[in-house]
């Protein structure tokens, strides 16, 4: 089976770094993906990781270690708008379905 | 940017009704997809397709399920005889590519309200 936790809440202010964790246990590996979701609103693409290490891209980037089963998404410059629920989500051994952990709401005051 | 369309944005129905909620993928996009999120839980996963066949169903996706890409444009799900709990929010997705590496793109979604 698989199982996908995360925080299920974090706050931060604008301008500072936030990091949103997530473990998983997946029998097979094939990717760890990162949306993010404004409330009533659809998921958007935000990274993809299927080696270890640090994919950068712009303010946020995403970090994974296959060995541990863990992964962050780390925002800099923290923004208003940056507020919103971030999912982690495992692809399956198909590459046909998106695992979704619960997500992560995070909450950026000024 | 090209983008998923879904309509409705919202539709309403009386328990037992059938429903057909309808998603125009990316348009170079072959492989589509099926998610719902009940109000304040995890996104889940229905169905992928692709070829005009099912590529792979979750427990969820029983036999009340069904989907259909009717043209070249749209991609269908169909409930047979709605529950109160299929009330959710329903995503659809396209990919331009199968496999571990696709990245999936998603609607704005419709939300369901069974009565």
């Amino acid at each position: 089976g698989q199982n996908i936790d995360q925080p299920t809440e974090m706050t931060a202010t604008e301008g500072a770094i936030v990091q949103i964790n997530c473990t998983y246990q997946t029998s097979g590996f094939n990717g760890l993906f990162w949306y993010q979701q404004h409330a009533g609103e659809a998921p958007t693409f935000l990274s993809y990781n299927v080696l270890d290490g640090l994919e950068e891209k712009g303010r946020f980037s995403s970090f994974l270690s296959r060995s541990k089963g863990y992964s962050y998404l780390l925002l800099k410059e923290l923004q208003m708008k940056d507020s919103a629920s971030y999912l982690c989500a495992v692809i399956n051994q198909a590459g046909t379905a998106l695992i979704f952990g619960k997500g992560t709401t995070l909450s950026v005051s000024s | 940017e090209p983008e998923v369309t879904q309509t409705p944005s919202h539709q309403v129905t009386q328990m037992g009704q059938e429903v057909i909620l309808r998603c125009v993928p990316i348009s170079n996009h072959l492989y589509f997809y099926w998610y719902r999120q009940i109000l304040g839980q995890k996104v889940e996963f229905l169905v992928s397709f692709y070829n005009n066949e099912i590529s792979e169903k979750s427990e969820i996706f029983d036999d009340q399920f069904s989907v259909e890409r009717p043209d070249g444009s749209n991609f269908t799900l169909k409930i047979r005889s709605t529950k109160l709990e299929d009330s959710a929010m329903y995503f659809c997705a396209s990919s331009e590519r199968g496999g571990p590496k696709n990245i999936q793109y998603f609607g704005a979604g419709t939300r369901l309200s069974v009565l």
